[in-house]
């Protein structure tokens, strides 16, 4: 089945440290992206990849980082510089293919700071 | 700047009937997409249904519709017939043809009442 894989489901982080969360697609989608959601708000995007080892800044960049060094891998890291990072993270891809160009979302990384 | 707004942060229907949940938007592109998607419990991000800016007549996915009334840039979502199963927040977005980035609104969480 194709679709969008994120691991861990849950992951607990101790302040000061740095985390990273998976995302794989065997969609061969040439788009992908990060987006963190806040309990109650909508999806705010941290960073957007178009192509193999390009990526750029979404709205929210600060305290995150991220490589595309696999066309069907996007992962994210969430530095100790990011000062509120407990919230759901979302990893989406797209293609210029499909009928609408509509995003496909992986099934999210829940990030708690203890 | 894009902008998408959904005033209802929450709605009640009773199941079978049908309702509609309120989006608007703002932008200054000529030709866009818009998106609704659904949020279950679990968390992944579904797509639902799409309407583009040029396209004349409303768009229909099965129990879905999108009332698009261009000039007074809304794209309301409406679901016939509801099941308990539409229990879940709704998200609005736009992405502009061609572009890379897509605009979230804040989410209508809808409960169906048996």
């Amino acid at each position: 089945d194709g679709g969008i894989t994120q691991s861990p489901k849950y992951l607990f982080r101790k302040e000061g440290q740095n985390v990273t969360l998976s995302c794989e697609q065997n969609l061969n989608h040439d788009a992908m992206y990060w987006y963190r959601q806040d309990p109650g708000q909508g999806l705010r995007l941290i960073y957007y990849s178009q192509i193999v080892n390009d990526f750029q800044k979404g709205d929210i960049a600060e305290g995150y980082s991220v490589s595309r060094e696999k066309k069907e891998s996007f992962p994210l890291t969430v530095t100790s510089a990011q000062k509120n990072p407990t919230a759901f993270y979302l990893c989406a891809s797209k293609s210029w293919q499909t009928s609408y160009n509509e995003q496909f979302f992986g099934p999210g990384t829940r990030l708690t700071v203890l | 700047a894009q902008k998408i707004t959904q005033t209802q942060p929450g709605m009640f229907v009773q199941e079978k009937e049908a309702v509609t949940l309120d989006c608007t938007y703002d932008t200054s592109d000529q030709s866009y997409g818009l998106f609704w998607y659904k949020q279950p419990s679990s968390g992944e991000m579904i797509f639902l249904i799409y309407q583009g800016s040029y396209d004349e007549q409303n768009a229909t996915e099965g129990r879905y519709s999108l009332n698009f009334q261009k000039a007074r840039k809304s794209a309301n979502l409406v679901i016939s017939a509801s099941q308990l199963g539409d229990s879940a927040m709704y998200f609005c977005a736009m992405r502009e043809v061609g572009g890379f980035k897509t605009i979230f609104g804040a989410g209508t969480r809808l409960f169906v009442k048996a």
